[in-house]
């Protein structure tokens, strides 16, 4: 069965560096997306992306965040300068129609110290 | 504001016990209601999508329905496997699809 990616699984940073996080979604999916979960929390929305450009983005998605899918199969997440309460799984999902559901990766736990 | 509330926090089964897990929204006009599954330290993995009033889904024992205000997760005769927190989900009224809002989950324990 098709599978989202997501590399690391797990990311150590020092607050005020940047991290990457890279996900590969499934080959024929159109739409893609970044979640993140705190430990003990909801699941929260970052940004939707179609087309090669952002669809949406919430309001935890700021300045510090980009994304970008920079060939045919890799969509990434960068947090220019990392704060601790950026500490989270970081979770990519795709789509292939808007209206189904996600899949989502198994995600990166980032850690900032 | 739109809002996914699911009950109970929390529950505790026996093997082969059955029970029902509630997801209850606020927002008009629904579009979807979006059921997932997830593991410790995994992603979430998508389970059903109800669109409309009176929808039934099945899977092995798992059986989603949907109401006008909420969503029933039925689980009949549950195994030790089934054990996993159970999320719902669903498209704000604004936005279309680009981003779905969690509930904070049912985390559900079976027992032999």
């Amino acid at each position: 069965e098709p599978e989202v990616t997501q590399t690391p699984s797990h990311q150590v940073t020092q607050m005020g560096q940047e991290v990457i996080l890279r996900c590969v979604p499934i080959s024929n999916h159109l739409y893609f997306y970044w979640y993140r979960q705190i430990l003990g929390q909801k699941v929260e929305f970052l940004v939707s992306f179609y087309n090669n450009e952002i669809s949406e983005k919430s309001e935890i998605f700021d300045d510090q965040f980009s994304v970008e899918r920079p060939d045919g199969s890799n969509f990434t997440l960068k947090i220019r300068s990392t704060k601790l309460e950026d500490s989270a799984m970081y979770f990519c999902a795709s789509r292939l129609v808007p209206n189904y559901g996600y899949t989502f990766g198994s995600g990166t736990r980032l850690t900032v110290v | 504001e739109d809002q996914v509330t699911q009950s109970p926090e929390a529950l505790r089964l026996q093997e082969g016990e059955s029970s029902s897990l509630n997801c209850s929204y606020t927002v008009s006009g629904l579009r979807g209601l979006f059921w997932y599954r997830q593991d410790p330290g995994k992603g979430p993995e998508f389970l059903f999508t109800l669109y409309s009033a009176g929808e039934e889904k099945e899977k092995e024992r798992l059986k989603a329905t949907l109401t006008k205000k909420e969503s029933f997760l039925h689980i009949t005769a549950p195994k030790p496997e089934d054990s996993a927190t159970y999320l719902c989900a669903v498209p704000p009224v604004s936005g279309g699809y680009n981003k779905l809002i969690f509930g904070a989950g049912t985390r559900l324990a079976v027992h032999p």
